[in-house]
């Protein structure tokens, strides 16, 4: 079955370091990989989407890199601030027009001022 | 612009009990979806609608579950009976009619079933 793994546990770095989120994934070949952000009582915030012919993502200081051969994404944040303090979501979607996603349990990322 | 609102946050009923739950999504939005986070696992899709019609239901986890989205606005979730393990998060969201159109979610509605 379709498998999407996550660091379930948290994640502490100092606060200007960088984030480094993993995301593997088996019995799957998404054609989307998505990163969302949740905070505790909140429904998850969509932040990036990957397609499975790029490499590579940016937006401003968030870096998406996706590789269908390890089967594998990597989601850094760069210079780290305590507000990116939140559980941070992998997702997979195939293609189609719709939204029916696999998430991942999630990684807790704790920025320390 | 409002986005997705769930109704109510939260709700405590006893087993055997109906609960229903309700969805705004976002004006204009076809695609609606439902989404359910149990406890210590990951959040799962129940089902999707575009406008009002079923377009996968295939996570529904059994017939006690009916969605509905009338005249493809708002969409209920109803449980009915309610049973211990329906405990959880359920979140809606909504999106656009594009391939990489961004989902955008409700805060949820915690159901605890006693």
């Amino acid at each position: 079955s379709q498998k999407i793994e996550q660091n379930s546990e948290a994640l502490n770095i100092q606060e200007g370091k960088t984030a480094t989120l993993t995301c593997n994934y088996t019995n799957y070949s998404p054609a989307y990989l998505q990163w969302y952000r949740q905070d505790p009582g909140r429904g998850p915030v969509f932040l990036l989407l990957i397609r499975e012919n790029e490499k590579e993502k940016r937006k401003e200081r968030l870096k998406v890199t996706f590789d269908t051969t390890l089967k594998q994404s990597l989601f850094h944040i760069t210079a780290s601030q305590p507000a990116d303090s939140a559980t941070y979501l992998c997702a997979l979607r195939n293609s189609g027009g719709y939204q029916k996603v696999t998430f991942g349990i999630g990684t807790k990322l704790q920025v320390i001022p | 612009e409002a986005g997705v609102t769930q109704f109510p946050s939260h709700s405590v009923i006893e087993k055997g009990q109906t609960v229903t739950l309700r969805c705004d999504p976002i004006s204009g939005h076809d695609n609606l979806y439902w989404y359910r986070r149990v406890m210590g696992k990951e959040i799962k899709f129940l089902l999707h609608f575009v406008k009002e019609s079923k377009q996968d239901e295939s996570g529904m986890p059994n017939n006690r579950f009916l969605a509905e989205r009338t005249g493809g606005t708002y969409s209920t979730l109803k449980v009915q009976p309610a049973e211990l393990e329906d405990s959880g998060v359920y979140f809606c969201a909504s999106s656009q009619d594009r391939p990489t159109a961004e989902a955008f979610f409700g805060q949820g509605t915690r159901l605890t079933v006693v």
